[in-house]
């Protein structure tokens, strides 16, 4: 069975910190991975993407993958109110694999 | 433009009623899915198309019927829905299945089965 952990908060951080959110994967060949941000009654919004080892930046956000931990995690710099949101990690074992395996979504609230 | 769009908003149906979801890509992508959302729950899926044919039917009771017309449009079919079918129908398009690659899912459909 193939798992997604994260967090599920709440997780709050004042406006102008880093939010640091997180997960983990049980699939050591899982190849590709998502952050999704959903705001309360809205649909998921894709945010980040990766792929590779390392370390990927977007403006405020960062993804970073470490396959040895089967880790990743998304960090928020300079956090506003409108990034308050539920964060899913999504998981993806890659080849024809289809399906996005989720985890339960951390709830962040950014705090004025 | 990475828009998936989907109709209606809102649908509210009795539980004898027939009704129809719909959703529409124009990113040339070619799989297309649907995903069924409950509050405070992560998205579930239910089906998966790709170029048009029905890849993936993860046991779905036959009251959800997809449907999908052509590479930009997938339906999805309801009839003689149950109270706890009431949630949120995301659909979700990419460019392929091979290679994992990046869903992007539409705003949803809000459904209240009465």
């Amino acid at each position: 069975q193939k798992e997604v952990e994260q967090n599920s908060g709440p997780l709050s951080v004042p406006e102008g910190a880093i939010a640091s959110l997180n997960c983990t994967y049980s699939d050591r060949g899982s190849q590709s991975f998502f952050w999704y941000r959903q705001y309360s009654g809205k649909s998921p919004e894709l945010i980040m993407f990766i792929y590779s080892n390392g370390d990927k930046e977007d403006g405020r956000f960062t993804a970073q993958l470490n396959k040895a931990s089967q880790y990743v995690s998304l960090l928020i710099r300079d956090s506003q109110p409108s990034d308050s949101a539920t964060y899913l990690c999504a998981v993806n074992s890659g080849g024809s694999n289809y399906k996005l395996t989720f985890g339960k979504g951390t709830l962040l609230t950014v705090n004025p | 433009d990475t828009e998936v769009t989907q109709t209606p908003k809102h649908l509210v149906m009795g539980m004898t009623n027939k009704k129809s979801l719909k959703c529409e890509q124009h990113m040339g992508h070619r799989a297309m899915y649907w995903y069924k959302q409950k509050a405070k729950k992560p998205p579930e899926l239910m089906f998966v198309y790709s170029y048009e044919k029905l890849s993936i039917n993860e046991s779905v009771p036959s009251r959800f019927s997809p449907e999908c017309p052509n590479s930009s449009l997938l339906n999805l079919h309801l009839h003689a829905l149950q109270p706890e079918d009431s949630a949120l129908y995301l659909c979700a398009s990419s460019p392929g299945l091979a290679g994992g690659r990046e869903q992007f899912f539409g705003p949803g459909t809000r459904l209240t089965v009465l």
